[in-house]
């Protein structure tokens, strides 16, 4: 069965600092890959996705990820994070054909000190 | 994307009895998931539910536990039955949406 690591269990950073949050996955075919952000209080939210194409990829609010696959790793960036940035972020796979649900890592907690 | 209701938005319930979590969807999907997602935790998926077939379920959960519905294209229910203070999480239903998912704004489920 594939899975989805996230290593970074809670992250500490300070305003401006540079973000990187590691998502690796174990399927080896190709792979639709999320990150989702919650912040406190509220749902989940869609930060960017991966289907196809270039493996940069912009999302919202200044986030990117790049999808390398000989590493099967999808991490999560923002080059300065702010106050607002605090969250807890998922990172999620689904193999395309199959039964289509999405399965999460088990999440990276970022507080960001103002 | 999809827009979805989902209710109740909290809900403290006693032991051993049973509680009914919806949600509705502004369009026809075929399939619409359901997690779960306990305090400190990742979601986990519980099932997956086709409307005019029975749900799919994920190891570690059972029918007879949480019994859902699929009468339409747009609405779905989870029961949590008999319920344990171990059942308590955060519910949440989700659909395929565009390119990506929607996820309803989940139910607080305390069990006392």
């Amino acid at each position: 069965a594939q899975s989805v690591s996230q290593h970074n269990h809670h992250v500490i950073l300070s305003e401006a600092a540079s973000l990187e949050l590691g998502c690796n996955y174990s399927y080896g075919g190709t792979v639709n890959l999320f990150w989702y952000v919650q912040y406190p209080g509220q749902h989940l939210q869609l930060l960017l996705k991966y289907f196809s194409g270039d493996p940069l990829v912009k999302g919202i609010k200044g986030f990117e990820a790049e999808f390398i696959k000989s590493k099967f790793s999808f991490n999560l960036r923002k080059p300065s994070v702010q106050w607002s940035d605090t969250a807890e972020y998922f990172c999620a796979v689904i193999i395309p054909g199959s039964a289509r649900q999405l399965t999460f890592g088990s999440g990276t907690q970022l507080t960001v000190l103002p | 994307s999809a827009v979805i209701s989902q209710k109740p938005s909290r809900d403290i319930c006693q032991r051993g009895t049973s509680l009914t979590i919806q949600c509705q969807v502004d369009s026809q999907v075929t399939m619409m998931f359901w997690y779960r997602q306990q305090p400190g935790q990742s979601l986990t998926l519980i099932a997956t539910a086709n409307q005019g077939s029975e749900a799919t379920y994920e190891s570690g959960f059972v029918i007879d536990k949480f019994p859902i519905s699929r009468p339409n294209l747009t609405f779905s229910t989870l029961t949590v039955s008999n319920m344990s203070p171990e059942d308590s999480s955060i519910y949440l239903c989700s659909v395929e949406s565009g390119d990506g998912y929607t996820f309803g704004s989940g139910t607080r489920l305390t069990v006392v």
